[in-house]
């Protein structure tokens, strides 16, 4: 399947600093990728959406300036989570689609997570 | 509105039993159905999907899951279960409208020795 990559793995960052996460598709074009944020021993609750060449569209209830997504490529993605508060601490996961002729692909590949301390 | 809903948060059971994690969706017209393993501070790895054609899917790791329209569930089995199979399984949904995708709650597998 595809490959996405997502970087960091692990970062810890001090209380009031910015934190780029980035999420790479390493073997084909994402035209949509998607940012999920999970709690310990919770599921995955979507963030919002990103287009490639558009501005994100966020879920109910996220804060777009805190939570900063670009998508300047076909092939990254970026969430940069604004003056980090320990509250902001969490499991961060990409996922990404893309096109296959006419239609979406109907799997969406996910990277393997960033594990986000706020201290 | 849309929701998938896995009914159980913890599963325990003995090694080499059976074992069916249950999983049900908000009605839609059509959707794709997914289950997906995540290990300790890992991301998600895909076990199975449905996507069209026969009920039954089987996947990797010897699951499978069957999808029933009428009573809107995609349940997971497994004949029998490893120690390795002890992980967070979660149950997703794509409603094709929107392709945006949906995760239960999770359910935890716990396999005891």
């Amino acid at each position: 399947g595809a490959v996405v990559s997502q970087h960091p793995s692990r970062v810890i960052c001090k209380s009031g600093t910015s934190v780029k996460i980035e999420c790479r598709s390493l073997d084909f074009q994402a035209t949509t990728m998607f940012w999920y944020r999970q709690f310990p021993k919770k599921s995955l609750m979507l963030m919002a959406t990103s287009n490639e060449g558009s501005k994100a569209t966020y879920e109910q209830g996220v804060e777009k300036d805190k939570f900063l997504i670009n998508h300047a490529s076909l092939t990254l993605s970026t969430l940069t989570v604004t003056s980090a508060h320990p509250e902001d601490s969490s499991f961060y996961i990409c996922s990404a689609r893309h096109w296959t002729g006419q239609m979406m692909n109907t799997e969406a590949f996910f990277g393997q997570g960033t594990r986000l301390t706020v201290v | 509105a849309q929701s998938v809903t896995q009914l159980d948060s913890q599963v325990p059971v003995f090694e080499e039993a059976p074992v069916e994690l249950r999983c049900n969706y908000s009605s839609s017209v059509s959707v794709y159905l997914f289950w997906y393993v995540q290990y300790p501070n890992q991301g998600l790895q895909l076990l199975l999907k449905y996507l069209s054609g026969s009920t039954l899917v089987k996947g990797i790791n010897g699951f499978e899951a069957e999808f029933n329209k009428s009573q809107t569930s995609f349940h997971l089995r497994k004949p029998s279960v490893h120690i390795s199979d002890t992980a967070e399984y979660f149950c997703a949904v794509t409603y094709t409208g929107g392709f945006k995708t949906i995760f239960g709650a999770g359910t935890r597998l716990f396999v005891k020795a």
